[in-house]
This record gives structure tokens, C-alpha cells and sequence, in this order.
């Protein structure tokens, strides 16, 4: 069965270490997304891909990076961690932009 | 500004107990309005789409309205295994800016 996939699924980092999250999807998906989800806030989008090559800031972009070199893989890379990145971290994929979205199962990261 | 309020925060319902969670959306250049179930420590699920407004769709004991300004997730005769998150989002696009903005979502606790 395909299936989107993340890790690692907890993470503890200090302030101001590089920080890489990973996503991999096999539902051969061209849109693929990142969100933090933080109480009070609900899901925020924070970079896109379309394709390859493609990639896109969201709503809360600020130090956080995304590549794409492959279909199947969108890691997200904080530069410089900070304390208010704490969050849980989800990845998604669709077929099409305003599809359904489908979702990993999440990342949470604490940064001391 | 763009904005998507669901209401109530939370919910408690007898089991069999019928009810309604709503979504009420500003968004420019909507593209749909998705539905999504999402368990403690899980990533959300993906339940409906709705394109435009008077469309519904139903699946077990779930249906879901759309209205230009709102949607009702209805809830018919419910049972424990409906408790959980009930998150909305709204897709829209606003000078070739891309949007998939979620509601904080309402916590549905239906007791046996």
C-alpha cells in the first residue's frame, strides 16, 4: 500500500543547531507539503512543492528550508533551530493542489 | 484576511446523541473545502471534499454541507469510535499564491 512517511518521529535539538526532518511518500504524488501544527493555531503550512525542483514558501516560511530532488522525498530543514520552532511537524502529499491532502504521521521536535 | 473558525472548540455527546460541527470561511478564490478526522499522536484523515456551495456528501455516519460562508459536518447517532479531532480547511489561490488554510478544529468526545 503506498504510504507517506517521516522521521525521525521524536526529536530533541538545542538552540541554534541545523535540523533536518525527513518525508517520504510513495503514492508517486507531484504536491508535497509541510505544516507545524501548535495548539491554538491549528495546521499552518509552511513550504510547497509542485514538482521537482519546485518549491514555494507557506504562511510561516521564516527559517525553515525545503529542497526537492526527487518524487518521493520533501525534507524540511531548520537552518538555525529557535525554541518557537517546538512543535509537531506533518508531512502531506497530493495528487493535485486542491485535492485531498494525505498525511504522515508526524515529528515532534523540542528545541532546548 | 483570510480565516476559517470552527465551532464548537469541544464536544460532548451521549452515544446516539445527534449534532452538527461548523466551519465558517473568508477565503478569496476558494478551491474547496476539506473535512479531515484526526486521532491523538495521528496525522489527520482525510473524510470529503466539497467544491461548491449546496454540494454534500455523506459516509457512515457522517454528512457534510457546504454554503458560500459555511459548512456543517452533521453527526447522526453516534458512537465512541466518532471521538476525536474534526479538522476544516479551505484551499484558495490569491494572485497565483497558493492557500490550504486549516480551522484549530473541534475535540468530539462521545460517551458510551
Amino acid at each position: 500500500d503506498a504510504e507517506i512517511t517521516q522521521s525521525p518521529r521524536h526529536k530533541i535539538t538545542e538552540t541554534g543547531r541545523q535540523v533536518t526532518l525527513a518525508c517520504h511518500q510513495t503514492w508517486n504524488h507531484n504536491n508535497m507539503f509541510w505544516y507545524r501544527q501548535d495548539l491554538g493555531h491549528g495546521l499552518r503550512l509552511i513550504h510547497y512543492s509542485y514538482g521537482v525542483q519546485d518549491t514555494n514558501k507557506g504562511e510561516v516560511s521564516d527559517g525553515y528550508s525545503v529542497s526537492r530532488s526527487n518524487t518521493e522525498d520533501l525534507p524540511l530543514t531548520l537552518e538555525s533551530a529557535a525554541s518557537s520552532q517546538t512543535s509537531v511537524y506533518f508531512c502531506a502529499s497530493s495528487e493535485r493542489g486542491y485535492n485531498e491532502q494525505f498525511f504522515g504521521p508526524g515529528t515532534r521536535l523540542t528545541v532546548l | 484576511e483570510d480565516q476559517v473558525t470552527q465551532s464548537p472548540e469541544a464536544l460532548r455527546l451521549q452515544e446516539g446523541e445527534s449534532s452538527s460541527l461548523n466551519c465558517s470561511y473568508t477565503v478569496s478564490g476558494l478551491r474547496g473545502l476539506f473535512w479531515y478526522r484526526q486521532d491523538p499522536g495521528k496525522g489527520p484523515e482525510f473524510l470529503f471534499t466539497l467544491y461548491s456551495a449546496g454540494e454534500e456528501k455523506e459516509k457512515e455516519r457522517l454528512k457534510a454541507t457546504l454554503t458560500k460562508k459555511e459548512s456543517f459536518l452533521h453527526i447522526t447517532a453516534p458512537k465512541p469510535e466518532d471521538s476525536a479531532t474534526y479538522l476544516c480547511a479551505v484551499g484558495g489561490r490569491t494572485s497565483g499564491t497558493y492557500k490550504y488554510i486549516f480551522g484549530t478544529g473541534t475535540r468530539l468526545k462521545v460517551l458510551a
